[in-house]
């Protein structure tokens, strides 16, 4: 399967701050991307879906302005979390896909924790 | 809305045993991925099928459409079998979406 990387693995930040969290498809052209967020021991969710060029589509109860997604390129997506609080604090995954998002490779995850 | 439904949420097993782990879906659906999670997160996916039966190794995923039932056999389990397994159905039309299952913590034992 493609390869997507994401970066950092891990990330403490001081509430207040912004972070961003990049993801990668190594061998692939990834028109589709998708961010996930993970509650501990809770299912995967679905944040938004981007197309590359375009603007990101945010599911409901996602808020656009504190997480915003950029899809510049074909193979680099960001999720930037700005004025982070502690309950920002999860495990956000991406996924990339070729146009539609029928097959997803997955990202390893990054860890934020918000002190 | 499209819901999954993952059995057992916990599974303990010794070395050796075969493993299956159940997964049913509400609506139809393009296909069904299995996914694996280890400690520290890092998602690995398995198989998306959407008819019949797939095999890669000790692991096998099986699909039923007209029952919405899918299943995840491991044979043979080994400790580092252990994970969370994850299904996850595809749906929708133009743009595809996810519906995660909670997950099926499998432990196996030497």
């Amino acid at each position: 399967g493609a390869v997507v990387s994401q970066h950092p693995s891990r990330v403490i930040c001081k509430s207040g701050t912004s972070v961003k969290i990049e993801c990668r498809s190594l061998d692939f052209q990834a028109t589709t991307m998708f961010w996930y967020r993970q509650f501990p021991k809770k299912s995967l969710m679905l944040m938004a879906t981007s197309n590359e060029g375009s603007k990101a589509t945010y599911e409901q109860g996602v808020e656009k302005d504190k997480f915003l997604i950029n899809h510049a390129s074909l193979t680099l997506s960001t999720l930037t979390v700005t004025s982070a609080h502690p309950e920002d604090s999860s495990f956000y995954i991406c996924s990339a896909a070729g146009p539609g998002g029928y097959e997803q490779y997955f990202g390893p995850g990054t860890r934020l924790t918000v002190t | 809305k499209n819901e999954v439904e993952q059995s057992p949420q916990n599974l303990t097993a010794q070395e050796g045993e075969f493993i299956t782990i159940n997964c049913s879906y509400s609506v139809g659906i393009s296909a069904l991925h299995w996914l694996q999670q280890h400690p520290g997160g890092g998602i690995v996916s398995l198989f998306m099928l959407s008819s019949g039966k797939k095999k890669h190794g000790r692991l096998i995923a099986t699909i039923n459409i007209q029952e919405k039932h899918s299943s995840l056999h491991i044979t043979a389990s080994h400790p580092r079998d252990s994970a969370v397994y994850i299904c996850a159905s595809l749906w929708g039309g133009s743009n595809y979406k996810l519906t995660f299952g909670k997950g099926t913590l499998l432990t196996v034992n030497p």
